[in-house]
């Protein structure tokens, strides 16, 4: 079948870093999404990754091994605003684009 | 810059009651639609796809239904919702044709009573 995992709940303090990860079992696997929900709120899309490597925008990064069927979501310098849900998603092959999420990882940011 | 709505942001409506929620896209043509359902602490589910005019594909079988009148309509219906229809139901579009991200609406909090 295909599915991703990701850690259900992560907490950190702010300023820290904190690393998200994500393994994916998938078929025709074009690359690694991630979104940021938060509470109430819409998904919004953070990242996406086609390539292995690093991507870096602001604070955020995302890596990925197409080798290793892993990536992760790099968070630096910490804010209480990043308290969210945050989901990686493997884009499937096919002409429909479709998505396959995984279930979330709750991040709580405290003082 | 595409921009997506959808509305209403929240329904409270009575089971056995019909639902019509829309979205709309603007700024690109083609794109490739989505409608997601969210329980309340949960992941995404697909609801359905749309790769064109009339062309919807089902992911779950269910009493509801999607339709595509315009390019960038995309419209989720139900003739009689039951309870477990409740949820945030949100809206997603993509680049047609391409490998590019999905990106959502503010999305529809639905309350069945």
């Amino acid at each position: 079948g295909q599915s991703l995992e990701q850690p259900s709940e992560v907490t950190a303090v702010e300023g820290a870093i904190v690393q998200i990860n994500c393994t994916y079992q998938t078929s025709g696997f074009y690359g690694l999404s991630w979104y940021q929900q938060h509470d109430g709120g819409a998904p919004t899309f953070l990242s996406y990754n086609a390539l292995d490597g690093l991507e870096e925008t602001g604070r955020f990064s995302s890596f990925l091994s197409r080798s290793d069927s892993y990536g992760y979501l790099l968070l630096q310098e910490l804010q209480m605003k990043d308290s969210a849900s945050y989901f990686c998603a493997a884009l499937n092959a096919g002409n429909n684009r479709k998505l396959i999420w995984g279930l979330g990882t709750s991040l709580a940011v405290n003082p | 810059s595409q921009t997506i709505h959808q509305w209403p942001a929240t329904l409270v409506q009575p089971v056995g009651s019909p639902l019509s929620l829309e979205c709309t896209v603007e700024g690109t043509s083609n794109p490739n639609l989505y409608w997601y359902r969210q329980a309340a602490g949960r992941g995404l589910q697909l609801l359905f796809y749309s790769v064109g005019i009339g062309q919807i594909s089902s992911e779950v079988p269910q009493n509801l239904s999607a339709s595509r009148p315009q390019d960038r309509q995309f419209i989720l219906s139900s003739k009689k919702l039951l309870l477990s229809d409740s949820g945030f139901y949100l809206c997603a579009w993509s680049v047609g044709g391409s490998n590019q991200p999905q990106h959502f609406g503010d999305g529809t909090r639905l309350s069945i009573l």
